[in-house]
C-alpha cells in the first residue's frame, strides 16, 4: 500500500489557470508538508500542517493556498498560475510535531504554458 | 531562519572507493538532520538520520557524522557501488512543523 500519494502525476497547463494537486496520507501521521523542487534539484519547503496550525513559507506566493479537509489529508491550490511555478511538487507526512522522518510522495510534476 | 550548505554539488568516485558530502547550519536551535537519497524521477528517500545528541551513527556501509559546535555534519558512503549514483539532499530541522530545510544536493557519480 502507498504510504503517502499524490494525484495527479503530471500536470499540463495554461497560464493563468487555477489548478489543485491532492495529496493522502495512511501512516496516521500528524504533520503534513508541501515542498517545492526546481529545474535545479532545489528542495524548499512550502508549508507545513499539523493539527490546523499552519505555518508558511514567507516566500510563497499568497495564489498558492493548502487546504486539509482532514488529518490524512493537504491538498493544494494554485490560482493564476505562471511559467515559474512550473517544478515538481512533493507533499510529505511526518508522525510528531516535526524532528522525524518524513515519508515522502511520488512528486507532481506541474508544467505551465 | 536555517540556512544548510552543502559541499560538493558533484561528486565522481571509482567504485569501491568511500564517498563524504558535507554541510553545514546555521541555526543552533536545530536538532535533526537526516539525509535522503533521490533518484532521477523519484521520490527523496530518508538513507539515515542523526540527533543532535548523538555525535555519529552507522547503518552498514553508510555513516553520518554530527559537530554541534562548529554546525556540521556529513556523510560517508563506504565501498560505493553503481546503485549508489544518485543526487544527495542533507537537511535539517528545529522540530515544531517547521518542515525541513535542504541543501542544495550532491550528485554523486560511481565509476565502474
Amino acid at each position: 500500500d502507498t504510504a503517502v500519494s499524490q494525484t495527479p502525476k503530471y500536470l499540463v497547463t495554461q497560464m493563468g489557470n487555477d489548478k489543485s494537486i491532492k495529496c493522502e496520507q495512511n501512516l496516521g501521521h500528524d504533520t503534513m508538508y508541501w515542498y517545492k523542487q526546481d529545474s535545479k534539484k532545489f528542495l524548499k519547503i512550502m508549508f507545513s500542517y499539523n493539527n490546523k496550525e499552519l505555518i508558511i513559507n514567507e516566500t510563497v506566493p499568497n495564489r498558492f493556498s493548502p487546504k486539509s479537509p482532514d488529518k490524512a489529508h493537504l491538498n493544494l491550490h494554485i490560482n493564476s498560475l505562471e511559467l515559474g511555478d512550473s517544478a515538481v511538487y512533493f507533499c510529505a507526512s511526518s508522525g510528531g510535531r516535526g524532528g522525524g522522518e518524513q515519508f515522502f510522495g511520488p512528486g507532481t510534476r506541474l508544467t505551465v504554458l | 531562519g536555517e540556512n544548510v550548505e552543502q559541499h560538493p554539488s558533484t561528486l565522481s568516485v571509482q567504485e569501491g572507493d568511500s564517498a563524504v558530502i558535507k554541510c553545514t547550519y546555521s541555526d543552533s536551535a536545530s536538532n535533526y538532520f537526516p539525509w535522503y537519497k533521490q533518484e532521477l524521477g523519484k521520490r527523496p528517500q530518508l538513507i539515515i538520520d542523526i540527533r543532535s545528541n548523538v555525535g555519529e551513527k552507522k547503518d552498514q556501509r553508510i555513516a553520518v557524522t554530527l559537530n554541534k559546535t562548529a554546525k556540521h555534519f556529513s556523510l560517508h558512503i563506504t565501498e560505493t557501488q553503481p546503485e549508489d549514483s544518485a543526487v544527495y539532499f542533507c537537511a535539517a530541522t528545529g522540530g515544531g512543523a517547521d518542515g525541513l530545510t535542504f541543501g542544495k544536493g550532491t550528485h554523486l557519480i560511481i565509476q565502474p
